[in-house]
């Protein structure tokens, strides 16, 4: 069975700071997407990246980047120099091949960046 | 180019009735996702459509259904409320299966 555990329910820290939102997943699958998403207050969430099982080159984006590594079944995402605006929930979500569109969120974590 | 859109945004029900939520997928996509978030139990996959059909469905009662209709539009309804389906409905579109999802803001319902 497929399962995503995101640890760490709340973040804080001050703007500036990088910040690590880790995720953790399980899957008997050999293919299979992990994805993150961010939900700002209005309620939508955001596509942030998807990466397939078989793609480990970690990738960065800006600000944010991303750490996959299957011998951990860890897929974390690193917010450098944080600003207000990245204040948001963060969801990890794992989707398997055989499955298909059934993506399994994580529970999210909150980050909070002060000013 | 439009995003996921879902009508109504917000939507009061009293329990024992029944409700249908809307969702227009962004042009060109054909898979279409229903998720429900709620405080306790996060976000949970409802249902999936892709062409019309029902592909793949989550563990939720048989009072929750969906359907797609040929221009990729969907709606859910959920019929005899209960409060606990007080929640977050969310919809998501994609080009085809296994791509990148888009979620639409949701509709907020509230059942009292």
């Amino acid at each position: 069975a497929q399962k995503v555990t995101q640890a760490q329910t709340e973040i804080s820290v001050v703007e500036k700071e990088d910040v690590t939102l880790d995720c953790v997943y399980e899957t008997r699958d050999t293919t299979y997407y992990l994805f993150w998403y961010k939900q700002p207050p209005s309620g939508e969430l955001v596509f942030l990246i998807r990466r397939n099982s078989f793609d480990e080159q970690n990738e960065i984006s800006g600000r944010y980047s991303w750490n996959f590594q299957k011998s951990t079944s860890s897929f974390n995402f690193t917010i450098t120099a944080s600003q207000v605006v990245d204040s948001a929930v963060y969801f990890c979500a794992l989707s398997e091949v055989s499955i298909r569109n059934d993506m399994r969120f994580g529970a999210g974590t909150r980050l909070t960046v002060k000013p | 180019k439009a995003g996921v859109t879902q009508t109504p945004r917000y939507l009061i029900k009293t329990r024992g009735q029944q409700v249908t939520l809307s969702c227009s997928p962004i042009s060109g996509h054909r898979s279409v996702s229903w998720y429900q978030q709620t405080p306790g139990q996060g976000l949970q996959f409802l249902f999936e459509y892709f062409s019309e059909t029902q592909r793949n469905k989550g563990n939720f009662p048989g009072r929750f259904s969906g359907r797609q209709f040929s221009n990729s539009r969907s709606e859910m309804n959920v019929s005899t409320l209960e409060l606990g389906d007080s929640a977050l409905y969310l919809c998501a579109s994609s080009l085809e299966v296994d791509t990148e999802a888009f979620f639409g803001q949701g509709t907020r319902l509230t059942v009292v």
